[in-house]
């Protein structure tokens, strides 16, 4: 079993909808990270979080650190949205993340 | 402005073959990252490095060296005997103790001919 698990694996929408992506982890962090990778591939971090919610624009994450889950949403998804959505976890003591397989969300206008 | 290059953007490997993957970061960061990503996979670490002239392996490290000579460069060479040498290779850098400051190049694609 991984370590973080992402779901959906895939995710359609039309624009407009709001949209939620979900991470589990199974270990110990210090923090959590959600990542945006375009299709070019180029990776751009949004958030880390360690509890609590963040907002930024249209994005918020929140964490919930007992339960080990942490959900991005998207609100008023717009087309250029569309791109692989990724969750990494930082643990004590280094700099390693430990990665989702990540979640490939496409907004249809 | 500040980032990180990665070149080149698509590169071929003959079989036998050393290839080296630059990377290059401006933004005075301490640590940098090699990672390979497959189809459908998560990042997997290859190597690290948090200050100059000294490095750690990832995990999966077998096949690849690198070299930290300067703060801004950190090169991965992929050798002869990594045998599956087809992904995605992300470089990142970070400042120290600071891993929500993490940028990410824009990688480069290496195919087997």
């Amino acid at each position: 079993k991984n370590e973080v698990e992402q779901s959906p694996q895939n995710l359609t929408a039309q624009e407009g909808e709001f949209i939620t992506i979900n991470c589990s982890y199974s270990v110990g962090i210090s923090a959590l990270h959600w990542l945006q990778q375009h299709p070019g591939g180029g990776i751009v971090s949004l958030f880390m979080l360690s509890s609590g919610k963040k907002k930024h624009g249209r994005l918020i994450a929140t964490i919930n650190i007992q339960e080990k889950h942490s959900s991005l949403h998207i609100t008023a998804s717009h087309p250029r949205d569309s791109a692989v959505y990724i969750c990494a976890v930082s643990r004590d003591s280094n700099y390693q993340l430990i990665w989702g397989a990540g979640t490939k969300l496409i907004i249809k206008p | 402005d500040g980032g990180i290059t990665q070149s080149p953007k698509y590169l071929f490997r003959k079989e036998g073959q050393n290839v080296t993957l630059s990377c290059e970061q401006n933004l005075n960061h301490d640590a940098m990252y090699w990672y390979r990503q497959d189809p459908g996979q998560g990042l997997r670490l290859i190597y690290y490095s948090q200050i100059v002239n000294d490095f750690q392996k990832g995990d999966i490290a077998e096949g690849y060296s690198v070299s930290r000579e300067k703060k801004e460069s950190f090169p991965l060479t992929v050798t002869s005997a990594q045998k599956n040498p087809t992904a995605f290779y992300l470089c990142a850098s970070c400042p120290r103790d600071s891993l929500e400051k993490l940028f990410f190049g824009s990688g480069t694609q290496l195919s087997v001919l």
